[in-house]
């Protein structure tokens, strides 16, 4: 089944405790990203990346990193996390390299950061 | 000015009527349009694009374009209490650009 997995989906943590959470795809897709929804918000891009070992920043970096090793995984990584970043996590995945086309949405992770 | 715009709603309309979603874009030289829906909690999940002026069908679903206008919309006939939930219109630039959604309900 073609899939983009996210894991965890529910993480509780506490102010300055790093942590990552992991993205695959298994559609061979060139483009990745993620994206933060906080409500009135809407969704709002932290990092992407166009393929292996290309990554830039979206809207709203400050405070994430991300890698891309491989084609399939791009895992977001908080050094430390602050309450500010308590909030749903979406990774997502497009062929396209642009990711200006239709994009295809992993399960999502909540993160509570006390 | 937002990118792309959408009422927050919600949207209330009774079972079997017909939802109107819309959503207004500024970047005149988009190119594709999507329509995703979200369920609350849940991930969204592409139900629709279009990428030239006009309407698109898909079973219940219509999406219209008028790119002269800079909107698209969403059309769901018959609706059902199952789809209630949030509508995102996403539309490409140099990337894909979400609006903040409409909560559409739809009651029995």
């Amino acid at each position: 089944e073609a899939q983009v997995t996210q894991n965890p989906r529910y993480l509780i943590t506490v102010t300055g405790k790093k942590l990552t959470v992991t993205c695959s795809q298994n559609m061979n897709h060139e483009y990745m990203s993620w994206y933060r929804q906080d409500p009135g918000l809407g969704l709002r891009q932290i990092y992407y990346s166009m393929n292996v070992e290309v990554t830039d920043k979206g809207d709203v970096p400050e405070g994430y990193k991300v890698s891309r090793k491989e084609k399939r995984n791009f895992p977001l990584i908080l050094e430390s996390p602050s309450p500010n970043q308590t909030s749903l996590y979406f990774c997502a995945s497009s062929f396209m390299t642009s990711g200006a086309n239709e994009q295809f949405f992993g399960p999502g992770t909540r993160l509570t950061v006390l | 000015q937002k990118e792309v715009e959408q009422n927050s709603g919600p949207l209330s309309v009774p079972e079997g009527a017909i939802a109107s979603l819309n959503c207004t874009y500024s970047d005149r030289g988009s190119q594709s349009f999507f329509w995703y829906r979200q369920y609350s909690g849940k991930s969204p999940e592409l139900i629709m694009s279009i990428y030239s002026n006009g309407d698109k069908e898909d079973g219940r679903f219509t999406a219209q374009l008028n790119k002269a206008s800079q909107y698209v919309s969403l059309l769901i006939r018959d609706s059902q209490p199952s789809d209630s939930a949030t509508y995102l219109c996403a539309v490409n630039t140099d990337k894909l650009i979400f609006g903040t959604g409409t909560r559409l309900q739809v009651f029995p």
